[in-house]
């Protein structure tokens, strides 16, 4: 399987706090991107950052991509009960639109 | 922003039975549209690739005789499961690009269980 990893596989923190997720993925890639899913739900696309890009900011989300290492990180700052949900990354390896899925963290945000 | 829709958001059947499920663009074309199957508390696997006008293109290990896919026009893709049995049963999710496919978006999803 070409899926990459995501750790941890799921985090609760308290509102107000920083969540960081981890994914790591196996082949070269064109982009990275992060997603957001609710339970039994579609997914909403968050961030994506180009593989010559090492960091991106969209509001409250920061990513970081180390293509050396073949990771990525999402932060979250100041996170509320309503960023709850389940985050993967996904990786195109050609530019495509074939999306390889980490296997994904569960938020939990307490308020 | 571009709306993919997603339809049924459910369905239950019976073993044995085929279902339909339909994956639309609402405000764009998209030519190439993409199946995913996500079981419980699981990441997404890609099944194939549909392409307007051409035959669908599958990942391995996805029985394309079991997994249907049509994409008759430019904003419709359709996956057929034929012959559904209680292990078909899975969350299944389309995505279509607008325009180039760095950003792509999503269908709701729809949730298949087969009795």
């Amino acid at each position: 399987s070409q899926q990459g990893e995501e750790d941890p596989q799921a985090l609760s923190i308290q509102e107000g706090e920083n969540a960081t997720m981890n994914c790591s993925y196996k082949t070269s890639i064109n982009n990275l991107q992060w997603y957001r899913q609710n339970s039994g739900r579609g997914l909403v696309h968050l961030i994506l950052i180009r593989s010559n890009e090492r960091e991106k900011h969209s509001g409250r989300l920061r990513v970081t991509l180390d293509t050396s290492k073949k990771s990525s990180s999402l932060l979250i700052t100041a996170s509320r009960a309503a960023d709850t949900a389940s985050y993967f990354c996904a990786t195109d390896a050609g530019n495509t639109g074939k999306l390889i899925f980490g296997q994904g963290t569960t938020l939990q945000v307490k308020p | 922003g571009a709306v993919v829709s997603q339809h049924p958001s459910w369905v239950i059947c019976k073993s044995g039975t085929s279902v339909k499920i339909e994956c639309r663009s609402l405000d764009f074309q998209a030519t190439t549209m993409f199946w995913y199957r996500q079981f419980p508390k699981q990441s997404l696997m890609l099944m194939a690739t549909s392409n307007e006008g051409s035959k669908a293109t599958y990942e391995q290990g996805v029985e394309k005789d079991k997994f249907l896919i049509n994409h008759a026009s430019l904003t419709l893709s359709t996956l057929t499961v034929t012959s559904a049995h209680p292990e078909d049963s899975s969350f299944y999710i389309c995505s279509a690009g607008e325009g180039a496919v760095e950003k792509l978006f999503f269908g709701s999803g729809t949730q298949l269980s087969v009795l």
